[in-house]
């Protein structure tokens, strides 16, 4: 167990409205990534980041941004949400012995 | 990273070992094996990882063939919580993102 939540758990929301997720570690883990998993498409990477206000762009980063003011917390933010935004998303975090990734519960965002 | 292949399902008995295998032909030098599973509806969860020698934590164990061409995930004593969707990832360690890119792995159904 990596100290890895995420909020919220579920959520639906509405065409157009913005939404943020939030990924919050305790274990002061440097690098946290966003991930979206749809069927057929498996895991990308939307953003990530490798310190406190330091982000970079994934493979899946139109219409997503990303925040980290502090080292446990990495919001990511869909400024517009679109049916196409539906997924669940996960959040992971980078560990230090061999750089595998130990992942959070996942939040199933519904947009309608 | 290089490719992997693994066969689509898997059924193994409750209580018996599971054997997990991963071709991965095209590995270079520098890449390591890492294997995750995904629970139906959790995150996925890292289970181990090898270079070229055998490896064995709480978990499971990696059998990494001499010429690293495959591998074997061993699940010791399987239970029906052990049934998922296992991943082989094949990939070199180092700076940048790091994101994870899932294959569409191996479903072990654990039979009662």
């Amino acid at each position: 167990d990596a100290g890895i939540t995420q909020s919220p758990r579920h959520k639906v929301t509405e065409t157009g409205t913005p939404v943020t997720l939030r990924c919050h570690q305790t274990e002061n883990h440097r690098y946290m990534y966003w991930y979206r998993q749809d069927p057929g498409h498996g895991l990308r990477l939307i953003h990530y980041s490798y310190g406190v206000k330091d982000t970079d762009k994934g493979e899946v980063s139109d219409g997503y941004s990303v925040s980290r003011s502090k080292t446990e917390d990495f919001l990511l933010t869909l400024e517009s949400a679109t049916s196409s935004q539906t997924s669940v998303y996960f959040c992971a975090i980078r560990g230090d012995s061999a750089y595998e990734q130990y992942f959070g519960p996942g939040t199933r965002l519904t947009v309608t | 990273d290089a490719k992997t292949t693994q066969p689509p399902s898997m059924d193994c008995a409750e209580g018996r070992a599971a054997n997990l295998p991963c071709n991965h032909s095209t590995i270079s030098g520098n890449e390591y094996v890492y294997w995750y599973r995904q629970i139906h509806s959790q995150g996925p969860q890292y289970i181990i990882h090898g270079l070229k020698n055998n490896e064995t934590n709480e978990m499971a164990s990696l059998i990494i063939t001499e010429d690293r061409k495959s591998s074997t995930l061993i699940l010791p004593h399987a239970t029906l919580r052990d049934t998922a969707v296992y991943y082989c990832i094949v990939r070199s360690v180092g700076g940048g993102a790091d994101g994870l890119t899932f294959g569409k792995g191996t479903h072990l159904i654990i039979q009662p």
